[in-house]
Parts: C-alpha cells; sequence; structure tokens
C-alpha cells in the first residue's frame, strides 16, 4: 500500500531554475513531512521537515509548501545548484507505540546541469 | 561522533547463505530501524526496536530477524539469503518519542547470487 506518491521520478533542471517536487499522502494521522536528501553512496540525511500546523516553511534556498486539504506537499529548490544533484524524498511520519512510524515516497532523482 | 555506522559496507552472498549486519550509534538514540532501499520503491522499514529490549516487525519483515544487543547496538541478520534480497540496508536511528528526525548510516549494499 503506497500512502505517500512521489512524483516525478526524474528531474532535470538548469542551473538557476527552480526544482520543484510534490507528493501526496493518504493518511490524515501522520504529522510530520520531512525531505530527505540522498547523495550517491550515501545514506539519506533530513533536509527540511514540516508540521501541518503551517503552510509554508523555508530554510534558505529550500522550500516546503503544504495544503492540508488537499492532502499535498511539495519541495521548492530555488536558484537549483549542481551541488544540490541528488536523490529527494519525502516523507510521512507520525508517532506510534514510542517509534517514529515513517512512510517514504519513492524518490525524485534530480540532477541539475550547468 | 561517528553518528550511524554500519558494517560491512558491501557483500556478496550465495543463495541459502546466512549472515549478519551489523549497525551502531553514538547518538544515545532510543529507536532503531533497518530499511531496505530499491529501486523506484523507496525506503521500506524490515524491522524497528522503539528502545532497548524491544523490537517488531515493519512493513517487510519476511526472511530477517533483528537483535537488539544494547542500546547502542541493532543488527539485521539474514538465515538463508534468497536473490529477491539482493537491495541496499540502511539502518537508522531516532531519539524518543516526539523526536522524528531519523540519522542513517552510509548503507550496506548486498547481492545475493
Amino acid at each position: 500500500q503506497q500512502q505517500v506518491k512521489q512524483s516525478p521520478q526524474s528531474l532535470i533542471v538548469q542551473k538557476g531554475g527552480i526544482s520543484i517536487i510534490n507528493c501526496a499522502y493518504e493518511n490524515t494521522a501522520f504529522d510530520y513531512f520531512p525531505w530527505y536528501q540522498q547523495f550517491p553512496g550515501k545514506g539519506p540525511a533530513l533536509l527540511i521537515a514540516i508540521r501541518p500546523d503551517v503552510s509554508e516553511k523555508k530554510e534558505g534556498r529550500f522550500t516546503i509548501s503544504f495544503n492540508k486539504s488537499a492532502k499535498q506537499f511539495s519541495l521548492h529548490i530555488m536558484d537549483s545548484q549542481p551541488g544540490d544533484s541528488a536523490t529527494y524524498f519525502c516523507a510521512a511520519s507520525r508517532n506510534s507505540g514510542g517509534y517514529q512510524k515513517v512512510t517514504f515516497g519513492t524518490g525524485t532523482k534530480l540532477q541539475v546541469i550547468p | 561522533n561517528a553518528g550511524v555506522t554500519q558494517t560491512p559496507k558491501f557483500q556478496v552472498l550465495k543463495t541459502g547463505q546466512s549472515m549478519t549486519l551489523q549497525c551502531a550509534q553514538d547518538m544515545n538514540h532510543n529507536s532503531m530501524y533497518w530499511y531496505r532501499q530499491d529501486p523506484g520503491m523507496g525506503l521500506r522499514l524490515i524491522y524497528y526496536s522503539a528502545s532497548e529490549g524491544t523490537t517488531d516487525k515493519g512493513e517487510v519483515p519476511n526472511g530477517y530477524n533483528v537483535s537488539r544487543l544494547n542500546k547502542r547496538e541493532f543488527s539485521l541478520r539474514l538465515e538463508s539469503a534468497a536473490p529477491s534480497q539482493t537491495s541496499v540496508y540502511f539502518c537508522a536511528s531516532s531519539e524518543a518519542w516526539g523526536k522524528n528526525e531519523q540519522f542513517f548510516g552510509p548503507g550496506t549494499r548486498l547481492t545475493v547470487l
């Protein structure tokens, strides 16, 4: 059961452009929505996260937009750089019995070309 | 402060062989997790340990067992490896209830022939 749907699967953006990755979830019990960034040969690392009580969160060039009624959220990377080339995973999380029950999207491979 | 460490980095097994993947964290985290990552499928939870002394099944536990050896260490065992278990395995940890960020290790790339 795919509870978090992520698109697109891959994305090519020119340097300086805006990268947009979209995710949709089904379970309204989720209360934390992180984005993880993964470089080749490395483990995922938390990039930015949002809780459903806010509609937008910005950290530097990275912004999460959150639409609670539509059950959708997206990652925007402004002024995309070649160093941003990586795979991005959205996720939805909730506390369950003392651990973080995290459901990941299928990932978006971003390539930023000079 | 090494964070989450995993051994080995790479492993090739023959069908039916067994092996144990090791994971350790030095952040004093209570919860630990094992995921597998397959192309086009994201990360799927195999087993987790909410706290020392407890373990429980995740989304795809079949063919695996785990041991939470102590607060630092959480191992994943394949008793009889199958080609379907060819994957990249990640261990992760998180502080406790209410602390949502998970910290991932560098992964183990496993190939089962």
